[in-house]
């Protein structure tokens, strides 16, 4: 079966622009996961979503973030305008209810704002 | 303040010794994971504990829960190069029914 898969796996964006992140998780799982994972504050959860919607989004830096979940195979977290400190790699992971939240991760999108 | 805080931040050890990662809390936790990750990729998880003083063996890992649940420990046994990267617990919160990554170890094991 098929991982968790995000796209892109690199972006490289000028401040102020937008960027959307792409999410698939594994068929059958109910939780999505939105991470933010840099060296000085590791990794952070910035939201996620149960059944597709949203439970706790607490971790979303600022009104520039946002995600949606529109069906069960796919989300998006849209950063509207970036700038440079967005700069990290995002991560989705998914799991299934019951399994003690055991998180499958896709491999990241490392974005770049210059 | 980090919910669930790792001790060391940072291990670089000689292949063959023995060495051991700890992940405290104040809270309880339902249950605990541990994941590794490799530069470039997403954490992969390696092992749950949902008991307290639950112990599990992963071939040279042994992970174990703490008798109150507010802690756990990964020891590995004759660490090998491929072990380098970074270990993070991570655990389901019971009041909140909340879950949260630990701060993480970097371990590098030198041949």
């Amino acid at each position: 079966d098929a991982g968790v898969i995000q796209s892109p796996r690199h972006e490289v964006t000028e401040m102020g622009q937008e960027v959307t992140l792409r999410c698939k998780p594994i068929s059958g799982h109910d939780y999505l996961f939105w991470y933010r994972q840099t060296m000085m504050r590791g990794l952070e959860l910035l939201i996620y979503f149960n059944n597709n919607v949203p439970i706790d989004d607490s971790g979303m830096p600022e009104d520039r973030f946002s995600a949606k979940m529109p069906n069960a195979s796919f989300s998006t977290l849209k950063i509207q305008p970036s700038e440079p400190r967005d700069s990290a790699v995002y991560f989705c992971a998914s799991s299934m209810t019951g399994l003690s939240h055991e998180q499958y991760f896709g491999p990241g999108t490392r974005l770049t704002v210059t | 303040t980090q919910l669930l805080e790792q001790s060391p931040q940072f291990l670089s050890i000689q292949e063959g010794e023995n060495l051991t990662v700890y992940c405290n809390s104040s809270s309880v936790f339902s249950s605990l994971q541990w994941y590794r990750q490799e530069p470039g990729e997403g954490p992969v998880l390696l092992v749950t504990v949902v008991t307290g003083g639950e112990v599990k063996k992963l071939k040279r890992l042994t992970f174990q829960f703490g008798d109150a649940r507010k802690d756990s420990s990964l020891h590995i046994t004759a660490a090998q190069p491929g072990d380098t990267g970074l270990y993070l617990c991570a655990g389901l919160r019971r009041a909140g029914n909340q879950f949260y990554f630990g701060t993480g170890t970097s371990l590098t094991v030198i041949p």
